[in-house]
């Protein structure tokens, strides 16, 4: 079946490095794809999305990054916060399907 | 705008006891989702709705029902509660207009069936 998978299930970083979470996707004809954030005892929420005719889009200090060629998205957080603290999912939408979750990725951001 | 909002919070059930999960959005979505999230996992859809009156499988629909009779009410029905109900259940919304969609997260209810 279809699935999304983070490759690190924790990454630890210090406090105002950069953060690189990876995800792979399995659906080559998925069009759409979003990280959320998800802080303990609270619901995803929304960071950033990005449409498969793009291959990068910034926010404010993240950056997400489609590889279609190897079906590889990442999320780049730039000066890491603790603040950033979560667990981080990507998410991928086939064509006529719905939102497919990956296992997601804890960060965790050392003072 | 409230977002998504569900009710309970926190809820400790009896195996064999029922219950109803609440889930109501003021955005006036169409679409609408039941997700469980199990410890240390991702998200696994359980129903979702495109709109009043219809309603549709997810990938774990065993155990639960659902119905639609509101575009903001979407709750969540649990029979016969079972250990292997234990977990976070999370609503979402989505506007539904057939494009590439964000989906808003309620707050979730921890449910323990004991």
């Amino acid at each position: 079946g279809e699935s999304v998978g983070l490759h690190l299930p924790t990454l630890s970083v210090q406090e105002g490095d950069n953060s690189i979470i990876n995800c792979a996707y399995s659906n080559s004809a998925s069009d759409y794809f979003i990280w959320y954030k998800q802080e303990s005892g609270k619901g995803p929420q929304f960071i950033i999305d990005i449409r498969s005719n793009m291959d990068k889009r910034q926010g404010q200090r993240v950056t997400v990054l489609l590889n279609k060629t190897v079906k590889h998205l990442s999320l780049q957080i730039a000066a890491t916060q603790p603040g950033d603290s979560a667990v981080y999912f990507c998410a991928e939408n086939p064509p006529q399907g719905k939102l497919i979750f990956g296992q997601g990725t804890t960060l965790q951001v050392k003072p | 705008n409230a977002g998504v909002t569900q009710t309970p919070k926190f809820r400790i059930l009896k195996i064999g006891q029922s219950m109803t999960l609440q889930c109501a959005q003021d955005m006036n979505h169409n679409y609408m989702y039941w997700y469980r999230q199990d410890p240390g996992m991702g998200l696994k859809l359980i129903y979702y709705s495109v709109g009043a009156g219809i309603t549709d499988k997810g990938e774990v629909p065993n155990g639960y029902n659902v119905s639609r009779s509101t575009t903001e009410d979407f709750p969540l029905r649990l029979e016969l509660a079972a250990p292997s109900q234990t977990s976070v259940y999370f609503c979402a919304s989505s506007p539904g207009t057939g494009l590439q969609e964000t989906q808003y997260f309620g707050p979730g209810t921890r449910l323990l069936v004991l």
